[in-house]
């Protein structure tokens, strides 16, 4: 099946930093990613999709200051979490869709921010 | 999207099939069901979806009802790395649907030796 990737795969900063976090479609084009979190025993929640080449679409109380997310290419999309703070601490996990309309998830990338 | 239910957690005895159910009572006639599953702490993996007839490939068989209002994923000879979360969501669109998902709670399946 198709591989997406993300990187890094962990990741610890202080309170007050941003961490961006990349989301890479190894062998397809995807004009289409999704980005999720997910705190422990939870499920997946949608946090925004992003289109290559068009602004992000944010779900319903997720900040698009604190949550930047640029697709600049057809195989690239980035988080960047600006001023981390300690309750940012979650799972984030990508999707990207290919041409068939299939997806397929990234490995995930677990942030801690103390 | 249409809602689902499963049982929030299911064992299963390792080499036997596990069958994990799935409620869709609100389904529409375009929303096909999908199976993803989670293992800890890794992205979601997709299993197996439908429309209408039953479907199976390596990993998995997927039975959806004549009404279409509940199906069940069964693994035929579970193993301990089945162990894990398993999403059962209907969603519209079987191919360039382009559509998010929309994850609701699954069901922990643990296998056990």
């Amino acid at each position: 099946g198709a591989v997406v990737s993300q990187h890094p795969s962990r990741v610890i900063c202080k309170s007050g930093t941003s961490v961006k976090i990349e989301c890479r479609s190894l062998d397809f084009q995807a004009t289409t990613m999704f980005w999720y979190r997910q705190f422990p025993k939870k499920s997946l929640m949608l946090m925004a999709t992003s289109n290559e080449g068009s602004k992000a679409t944010y779900e319903q109380g997720v900040e698009k200051d604190k949550f930047l997310i640029n697709h600049a290419s057809l195989t690239l999309s980035t988080l960047t979490v600006t001023s981390a703070h300690p309750e940012d601490s979650s799972f984030y996990i990508c999707s990207a869709i290919n041409l068939a309309g299939e997806q397929y998830f990234g490995p995930g990338t677990r942030l801690t921010v103390t | 999207d249409a809602k689902t239910t499963q049982p929030p957690s299911m064992d299963c005895a390792e080499g036997r099939a596990a069958n994990l159910p799935c409620n869709h009572s609100t389904i529409s006639g375009n929303e096909y069901v999908y199976w993803y599953r989670q293992i800890h702490s890794q992205g979601p993996q997709y299993i197996i979806h439908g429309l209408k007839n039953n479907e199976t490939n390596e990993m998995a068989s997927l039975i959806i009802t004549e009404d279409r209002k509940s199906s069940t994923l069964i693994l035929p000879h579970a193993t301990l790395r089945d162990t894990a979360v398993y999403y059962c969501i209907v969603r519209v669109g079987g191919g360039n649907a382009g559509n998010m998902l929309t994850f609701g709670g699954g069901t922990r399946l643990m296998v056990k030796p």
